[in-house]
């Protein structure tokens, strides 16, 4: 079945340590996002990648850095940098002018 | 910046009656779309209607839109305990970008 694989469902991160949330896709999608969502709150884009080895920050790219070295990749990593990580990160890709398809999320806790 | 707000922010009714969302959005736009997601899972597409399309039906599910206004509705008919989740409008953030900006959603319960 088609569809995009976030992994790990929860995540837990010390203070001052970098962690790495995986996503990939099977949809041959070229354009993928990455989304921050705070309790009862709507999506904030932190970063797109259009195509291979390319990609954007988007509002809220401050303490977070990606890469594109596959297509069906996109990991996200959270650095020490971002100092209130904690929240519900979602992946998306989609087509031009067509939906997005979501993972199921990886939430991640600071301890 | 939200371009899409949802209203009202929440709505709790009964089985069986019918619930309306609405959308308002600041742009011009090529599409809209609406997006269901149920407590601590992904967001899952329902409809998208396009910039010269005035309404769309999926199942119970009917989208209005109107471009004058910038303004869309999402009607959820004969609503079941199953339907109880957060609802989101996404549009593009310009008129030639796939980019989403997505409005804070309404959080629907429905009541058995």
């Amino acid at each position: 079945d088609g569809g995009i694989t976030q992994s790990p469902k929860y995540l837990f991160r010390k203070e001052g340590q970098n962690v790495t949330l995986s996503c990939e896709q099977n949809l041959n999608h070229d354009a993928m996002y990455w989304y921050r969502q705070d309790p009862g709150q709507g999506l904030r884009l932190i970063y797109y990648s259009q195509i291979v080895n390319d990609f954007q920050k988007g509002d809220i790219a401050e303490g977070y850095s990606v890469s594109r070295e596959k297509k069906e990749s996109f990991p996200l990593t959270v650095t020490s940098a971002q100092k209130n990580p904690t929240a519900f990160y979602l992946c998306a890709s989609h087509r031009t002018n067509t939906e997005a398809f979501f993972g199921q999320g990886t939430r991640l806790t600071v301890v | 910046s939200q371009q899409g707000e949802e209203d009202p922010q929440a709505l709790s009714i009964q089985e069986g009656e019918n619930a309306t969302m609405n959308c308002s959005y600041k742009t011009s736009i090529n599409n809209l779309q609406w997006y269901r997601q149920n407590s601590g899972r992904g967001l899952v597409h329902l409809i998208l209607i396009r910039s010269n399309e005035r309404e769309k039906h999926s199942g119970r599910l009917r989208v209005t839109l109107d471009t004058s206004k910038k303004s869309s509705s999402l009607l959820i008919t004969a609503s079941r305990a199953a339907d109880t989740a957060s609802y989101f409008c996404a549009t593009p953030r310009s008129y030639n970008t796939d980019k989403l900006i997505f409005g804070t959603g309404t959080r629907l319960q429905v009541f058995p």
